[in-house]
């Protein structure tokens, strides 16, 4: 069936490194995908969406390219802060329906 | 711009109790969803409504859960009796309309603990 898989976390990073958290997709059609952002204490939010091959997402600093040859969505930011501190879920909309990734805890000391 | 309202934040019930949460969706959102989040895992959808349509609860274990979209606006989802099991986030969303254009905005949730 449809899936959507992310890497392990929590992943743990010094300010202003670089950021990456893999995604990878399994589809039947041809999905869109997205990233949400869930900071602590609050609920999930749109971050970036991409709807077709080779769309790139992009807001806040963070940007993701819909490779259809790889079925990734990987997740991108040059230089983070400790305010993106956050869980990032990876996902797929077929047929109107989310499928969510697992999800991968970021966590960025100063 | 408020966004989704759930309540309560929290709930401990022992379990073969009833409980009921409760989901006010972002003003003129027609499309409103609820879903079960489990420790560690992604939200899985329950049921999706289309104004006061039901028009995905394929998910939606019918035995003991239930839903309801009255005036196509709120929207409360009740389990009866609850199961050890069923503990989990329950998370109401909303968006404009259903489509792989439209981005899906969250509530904070309900954490339902079953003991």
């Amino acid at each position: 069936g449809d899936s959507v898989t992310q890497m392990e976390g929590p992943v743990t990073l010094s300010e202003e490194a670089f950021l990456t958290i893999n995604c990878t997709y399994t589809a039947t059609g041809y999905p869109s995908l997205f990233w949400y952002v869930q900071y602590p204490g609050e609920g999930l939010q749109p971050l970036l969406k991409a709807t077709k091959a080779d769309d790139k997402g992009s807001n806040k600093g963070f940007e993701a390219t819909y490779r259809k040859e790889t079925t990734s969505f990987h997740l991108e930011k040059g230089s983070v802060q400790v305010s993106d501190s956050a869980v990032y879920f990876c996902a797929l909309e077929l047929t109107d329906k989310l499928i969510f990734g697992t999800g991968t805890r970021l966590q960025v000391f100063p | 711009e408020a966004g989704v309202v759930q309540s309560p934040r929290y709930k401990i019930i022992e379990k073969k109790q009833p409980v009921a949460f409760w989901c006010n969706p972002i003003s003129g959102h027609n499309t409103l969803y609820w879903y079960r989040q489990n420790l560690g895992q992604g939200p899985e959808l329950l049921i999706r409504y289309e104004n006061e349509e039901a028009v995905d609860d394929s998910q939606l274990p019918k035995d003991r859960f239930s839903a309801e979209r009255l005036k196509g606006v709120d929207s409360t989802l009740k389990i009866q009796p609850a199961e050890l099991g069923d503990s989990a986030v329950y998370l109401c969303a909303s968006s404009l309309r259903a489509g792989q254009y439209n981005e899906q905005f969250f509530g904070p949730g309900t954490r339902l603990t079953v003991l």
